[in-house]
């Protein structure tokens, strides 16, 4: 089946760092979505991205949809401790069917204070 | 705006036992998805409603999960009879538009 390949799995940077993770696969998608998922709750919904080439930001998280359609990316600037947290990446494929999201296995954000 | 309700949080049950789980989408919602989230992974769909409709069912395991979505608004998982690999998050989630899923907090499965 179709899989997205997330990375890093974990990172651990220092408050006020800039953050990078990204998210790969071998198909096309035509959507990429970024969530956010702590402890006990359910993922939130960070960022939208419909078009090949679109940047996209919300405070201090900017995601990028690759022209490829096969890659996206999100960056955290000048990071706080809130950010600690479970970062995953979903797509819908294209040729699925709509609503169809795969998720990423995720990255495991801890913040040195 | 109220957020996507799940009951109950948390079910501790035997194997070969059965359980249900219970989802109220936000108001407006057409669209509702169960997702299944193991430990350390990502979630992953089981079954994917458009109002009373089943849209994608692909991935549910037919022979011990089913899901109904009665009148178009709430919605509930069963499985029957349990097994230990069920031990799982099962996480609702509804739509406006269909991809920009809103997640609830899910009900922790733990199958003894």
């Amino acid at each position: 089946g179709q899989q997205l390949n997330q990375s890093p799995q974990s990172m651990f940077i220092q408050e006020g760092e800039d953050v990078s993770m990204n998210c790969t696969s071998s198909s096309i998608f035509n959507t990429w979505l970024w969530y956010k998922q702590d402890p006990g709750e359910g993922p939130v919904l960070l960022i939208a991205l419909y078009k090949a080439g679109e940047l996209t930001s919300n405070g201090r998280l900017t995601a990028q949809f690759g022209i490829t359609r096969k890659d996206s990316f999100l960056n955290i600037s000048a990071s706080i401790p809130s950010d600690v947290g479970i970062y995953f990446c979903a797509g819908n494929p294209y040729g699925g069917s709509q609503g169809n999201l795969i998720f990423g296995k995720g990255t495991k954000l801890s913040v040195k204070p | 705006e109220a957020g996507v309700a799940q009951s109950p949080r948390y079910k501790i049950i035997e194997k070969r036992q059965s359980v249900a789980f219970w989802c109220n989408p936000i108001s407006g919602h057409a669209t509702l998805y169960w997702y299944q989230q193991i430990l350390g992974q990502g979630p992953k769909l089981l079954i994917q409603f458009q109002n009373n409709g089943v849209v994608d069912d692909s991935q549910l395991p037919k022979d011990r999960f089913s899901a109904e979505r009665l009148k178009g608004v709430d919605s509930t998982l069963k499985i029957q009879p349990a097994k230990l690999e069920d031990s799982a998050v099962y996480l609702c989630a509804s739509s406006l538009w269909v991809t920009e899923a809103f997640f609830g907090q899910g009900t922790r499965l733990t199958v003894v």
